[in-house]
């Protein structure tokens, strides 16, 4: 099983900042993933994040507010630009390995 | 249409008692993974079990166990001998393989309080 360390664990930001988030695997992975979780409800899929090149946003999510890089196969970053406190969720990395989906510890965000 | 399905938004099971929790899918691909975490009040999400959709057998993995009935999309959580430590949110995935997509798909969760 795959290791998957998320920092920061929880921050609180001011509106109209951004937060970046880091997400490292302890070993390669070919897949990487940024959900959210808004309280109380479930984890939503922000991204795939594709080493090398441009992530894969899903429908509602835009590479303006949610930016993310992928330099190689262990480690990727997710940003929430311009925050509001609508973005305060859990921000949850996850990492394919052979067979399941891994996840880290999430970020949990609070915005004032 | 939804996805996974969790009727429960919550449940009370006694201590060493079995509990089952409910999920039901949709997919036109023949080719799909489902997949339970359990998330406690700490927020990580700790695997629990896998099933494929062309495994013949139901799926184990100690108290756990994943009741899959195919033909019903149904693809229900089964916990043995409930301990205070199960106590947590449940969540039912999916992952389709059409076109390589590997990212999971998440039900709304079930909320499982154990008594002692």
């Amino acid at each position: 099983s795959a290791v998957i360390s998320q920092k920061p664990s929880r921050d609180i930001c001011q509106r109209g900042t951004s937060l970046t988030i880091q997400c490292q695997v302890d070993s390669q992975v070919t897949m990487m993933f940024w959900y959210r979780q808004q309280p109380g409800q479930s984890l939503t899929l922000i991204a795939t994040a594709n080493q090398g090149s441009e992530a894969t946003y899903e429908s509602g999510f835009v590479i303006d507010k949610f930016p993310i890089s992928r330099p190689n196969l262990t480690f990727s970053t997710l940003t929430v630009s311009n925050l509001s406190p609508e973005d305060s969720s859990i921000y949850l990395c996850s990492a394919q390995g052979s067979g399941e989906l891994f996840f880290g510890e999430g970020s949990r965000l609070t915005v004032l | 249409a939804q996805k996974i399905t969790q009727t429960q938004p919550g449940m009370f099971v006694q201590e060493k008692e079995a509990v089952t929790l409910d999920c039901t899918y949709d997919t036109s691909d023949p080719s799909y993974g489902l997949f339970w975490y359990k998330q406690p009040s700490s927020g990580e999400m700790i695997f629990l079990i896998y099933q494929g959709s062309y495994d013949q057998q139901n799926a184990t993995e100690g108290r756990y166990s994943l009741n899959f009935q195919k033909a019903r999309k149904s693809a229900n959580l089964v916990i043995s001998a409930s301990q205070l430590g199960d106590s947590a949110m449940y969540f039912c995935a999916m992952r389709e393989d059409y076109m390589g997509r590997r990212a999971l798909t998440f039900g709304s969760g079930t909320r499982l309080q154990v008594q002692p």
